[in-house]
């Protein structure tokens, strides 16, 4: 089946600490999306990329950082100087073509401080 | 730039009641436009979409019409059931495969 993944599922993290969210996609897709949803509220984009080795800040980058080493995966991680990182994360990807252009989105990760 | 403005929620119908979700949106040019669901806990999904001016988006009983002269992209239902309680977000793509999203309209529907 074709679609994107996330993991974990769930993730604690220390104060202090960096972790990072895993997405990969196997829908053969150039552009993938990194979004934070918070309890109630709507997307706000943190960072996307067009293609491999590219990738552009969104509106809330500040105190996370992303790679585009591959196609298929498009890693997280959200550093110690984000202060309030405690969010349902989302990862998307979408097609370039004309007729193909609707964003996918994986399960989502929810990130709790411990 | 591009932004797009849906209705405040939460809406409570009964069921079997008409739903309707107000999307407006502001754009360059003709983006396509979309409306996902989301469930609690999970990710979105597309629930239908339009390319073009006048184009019907259809799944699942809901509709939405792209309307270029008042720029709407309104979604309907005729008679909703308990399991469409959900959250739905209206949102159109711009250059460079960008997406805008709503904020989200939280419907409740009651047995």
């Amino acid at each position: 089946d074709g679609g994107i993944t996330q993991s974990p599922k769930y993730l604690f993290r220390k104060e202090g600490q960096n972790v990072t969210l895993s997405c990969e996609q196997n829908l053969n897709h150039d552009a993938m999306y990194w979004y934070r949803q918070d309890p109630g509220q709507g997307l706000r984009l943190i960072y996307y990329s067009q293609i491999v080795n590219d990738f552009q800040k969104g509106d809330i980058a500040e105190g996370y950082s992303v790679s585009r080493e591959k196609k298929e995966s498009f890693p997280l991680t959200v550093t110690s100087a984000q202060k309030n990182p405690t969010a349902f994360y989302l990862c998307a990807s979408s097609a370039e073509a004309v007729g193909q252009e609707t964003q996918y989105f994986g399960p989502g990760t929810r990130l709790l401080v411990l | 730039g591009n932004s797009v403005t849906q209705m405040e929620g939460p809406v409570t119908l009964s069921e079997e009641a008409f739903l309707t979700i107000n999307c407006t949106y502001t754009a360059t040019g003709y983006p396509s436009l979309f409306w996902y669901v989301q469930y609690p806990g999970e990710g979105l999904q597309l629930l239908l979409k339009a390319t073009k001016a006048d184009d019907k988006g259809s799944n699942k009983g809901f509709e939405a019409t792209y309307r270029k002269e008042t720029t709407s992209f309104h979604l309907e239902k005729g008679s909703v059931q308990v399991s469409d309680s959900a959250v739905y977000f209206c949102a159109l793509k711009g250059n460079f495969n960008k997406f805008y999203f709503g904020s989200g309209t939280k419907l409740n529907v009651k047995p």
